[in-house]
């Protein structure tokens, strides 16, 4: 158990819904981000909070859609996605700030999009 | 260019081997960080240790050992005596100051099959 909780595990969708997923950390941690898995490619940070303002977001398109509304949460909002979305969600936290401490994850959301 | 490189994408071994995880990374910062991070099949990241670019020093916990060299701009990893529990994908990372917060880029990861 690290701390990180990400809900659902599992999650199919149409290219016509939405959907969200979510993180729930209790560390204390102040930063929290999204990365995306795919097969075959490197983690692919999408996007950065740090004391719930957004700092990093790396050209993601426009259907996913952060959420931050406090430390300990964070949200990833789904919509009209495509099937080359799918992948392994991954949420991460860390401490934050200038003093780099090492990022705990969560088991991820395992996406497929039909 | 690729900031961390992980050449070996798989790697299979009998169980009781010795392997080493290659891991060279680049940059031009003073002040960085390296990590290694283990994904078994459940898919969560396990943080396995934490190198600032002050310090040198090799560590050694259990049958994990892990060598940084900044000479080489390598922080590789071994696993002596392994065993099937080893199986899984590990991921170097490194840390760079970015807009004043660290955020760690991830190799793309080893994949180690420890067979019985």
């Amino acid at each position: 158990e690290t701390g990180v909780t990400q809900t659902p595990r599992h999650l199919v969708m149409g290219m016509t819904n939405k959907k969200s997923l979510k993180c729930e950390q209790h560390l204390g941690h102040n930063a929290m981000y999204w990365y995306k898995q795919s097969a075959k490619k490197p983690l692919e940070l999408m996007f950065v909070y740090n004391f719930k303002e957004q700092t990093e977001n790396n050209s993601v398109p426009s259907r996913f859609s952060p959420e931050c509304p406090n430390s300990s949460h964070l949200f990833l909002h789904l919509h009209t996605l495509q099937p080359e979305d799918s992948a392994l969600y991954l949420c991460a936290s860390s401490s934050g700030g200038r003093r780099n401490t090492e990022a705990f994850f969560g088991q991820g959301t395992r996406l497929t999009v039909v | 260019a690729q900031k961390v490189t992980q050449a070996q994408t798989e790697i299979s071994v009998v169980e009781k081997e010795d392997v080493t995880l290659d891991c060279v990374y680049e940059t031009r910062d003073t002040t960085y960080y390296l990590f290694w991070y283990k994904q078994p099949p459940s898919g969560e990241l396990v943080f396995l240790i934490r190198r600032n670019s002050f310090d040198e020093q090799n560590e050694i916990s259990g049958r994990y050992s892990w060598n940084f060299q900044k000479s080489t701009s390598s922080f590789n990893f071994t696993i002596t005596a392994s065993q099937v529990v080893d199986s899984a994908v590990y991921f170097c990372a490194l840390s760079e100051e970015s807009g004043g917060s660290y955020i760690p880029t991830f190799g793309r990861g080893t994949s180690l099959i420890v067979h019985p």
